[in-house]
């Protein structure tokens, strides 16, 4: 089944360790986001790919960051994670290419803890 | 700035005891409103899209419904293993606004 595949399920480092959580597609799909959400609260955009472009939230910080080597791959690179980083991280695609806005499928996210 | 609010926070049922979720949105446009289910530990499944007033969807137990201004998600005679956390969201701009959601208890 086409899908959306994240790795690790659940990371555990050090506070100021750099950390980098990993996420595929076999959708095809040509935008590809990046979700933190903390416990009981609403999923929080953190960046997307529109194809190739970045699209940065205003309000990321500053040590989170995103590569998208091919289509299929995206990857978050915490920098200097806090204890504050700890949470769920969801990635998702969509379709544009179509036109409108199109559903978001989610993978089962990375659970990060901050040692 | 749009905002998406969903009521209850809660709400448990017994098995078999049909209710309703609701999800009221402000946004300019409306470009179609998405709800998703989330498990525990688990990313939202995507469950129906809804584009203009007055469409339904169903699927199994559930319906979503629309209308200018609001949402619902009808269960009916649900089952414990509708029990999850349900999300509703609006495009925003070239992004997603999530509601808080509501987190369903189906007791055996």
């Amino acid at each position: 089944d086409a899908m959306v595949i994240q790795n690790p399920r659940y990371q555990v480092t050090q506070f100021g360790k750099p950390v980098t959580l990993s996420c595929s597609q076999t959708l095809n799909h040509n935008v590809m986001y990046w979700y933190q959400q903390k416990s009981s609260q609403a999923p929080k955009l953190l960046f997307h790919y529109y194809d190739k472009d970045f699209n940065n939230e205003a309000d990321t910080p500053d040590n989170f960051q995103s590569r998208r080597p091919n289509t299929s791959f995206c990857f978050l690179d915490i920098r200097s994670p806090g204890l504050g980083d700890a949470a769920m991280y969801l990635c998702a695609t969509s379709s544009e290419r179509q036109g409108g806005f199109q559903p978001q499928h989610f993978g089962d996210g990375t659970r990060l803890s901050i040692l | 700035e749009d905002q998406v609010t969903q009521s209850p926070e809660a709400l448990r049922l017994q098995e078999g005891e049909s209710s309703s979720l609701n999800c009221s949105y402000t946004v300019s446009g409306l470009r179609g409103l998405f709800w998703y289910r989330q498990d525990p530990g688990k990313g939202p499944e995507f469950l129906f899209t809804l584009y203009s007033a007055g469409e339904e969807k169903e699927k199994e137990r559930l319906k979503a419904t629309l209308t200018k201004k609001e949402s619902f998600l009808h269960i009916t005679a649900p089952k414990p293993e509708d029990s999850a956390t349900y999300l509703c969201a609006v495009p925003s701009g070239s992004r997603l606004t999530f509601g808080e959601g509501t987190q369903l208890t189906v007791n055996p």
